[in-house]
């Protein structure tokens, strides 16, 4: 059963203090892995895309890193306004859908 | 703001009524999902559907839940005699291509349905 599984489920950091997230999956065969954002009370903003093994993407403070298992999202000196539960979802071959982890909360303190 | 629209954010309902959220695509996109958030838990795949089209329906319950997207106009989720457990988010997501395998799905704010 494709299946993705976010640690840790809550995160405090200090503002400055770099961390990251792990998403770890299970997937009959893999067409992408993705990020999003999600603040209170929105939809899911979209951060990055990976389609395989050794593949990072970066944006400001962020970037992504995929293996066969698992995928991390590296936070590099955060800052408050990077608040927010971070989603990881993975898209089969054999399917159209989108299966999502739990995310992380993430909070930041000034 | 050419993002993915969704209407109401959000809807009362009492026991037995009937729910429609509505949800506009991205310009220039076709392929349309729905997936439900409950609390504490994660996104969840609904359906799958394309103008006039229902490709994948296989996380939407059988009973009272029904999709539509027309050639014209907003796709549309419709919840009939709605019980207190369809209480969630429901979102709707967009892409150009199908699953979004080569360019991303993208979402709407969502409709919160509260059933009293």
């Amino acid at each position: 059963e494709d299946q993705v599984t976010q640690s840790p489920e809550a995160l405090r950091l200090q503002e400055g203090e770099s961390s990251s997230l792990n998403c770890s999956y299970t997937v009959s065969g893999l067409r992408g892995l993705f990020w999003y954002r999600q603040d209170p009370g929105k939809g899911p903003e979209f951060l990055f895309t990976l389609y395989s093994a050794g593949e990072e993407k970066e944006k400001e403070r962020l970037k992504a890193t995929l293996t066969k298992k698992e995928s991390f999202l590296h936070i590099t000196a955060p800052k408050p306004e990077d608040s927010a539960t971070y989603l990881c979802a993975v898209l089969p071959y054999n399917t159209d859908k989108l299966i999502f982890g739990t995310g992380t909360r993430l909070q930041v303190f000034p | 703001n050419a993002g993915v629209m969704q209407n109401p954010r959000h809807l009362v309902r009492r026991r037995g009524q009937e729910a429609r959220l509505r949800c506009s695509p991205m310009k220039g996109h076709s392929h349309v999902y729905w997936y439900r958030q409950l609390p504490e838990e994660g996104l969840k795949f609904m359906v799958y559907l394309q103008k006039e089209n229902i490709i994948d329906e296989s996380g939407m319950p059988k009973e009272r839940f029904s999709a539509e997207f027309p050639k014209e106009g907003p796709s549309i989720l419709r919840i009939q005699q709605v019980v207190r457990g369809d209480s969630a988010a429901y979102f709707c997501a967009s892409s150009s291509d199908r699953g979004g395998g080569n360019q991303p799905q993208h979402f709407g704010d969502g409709t919160r349905l509260s059933i009293l």
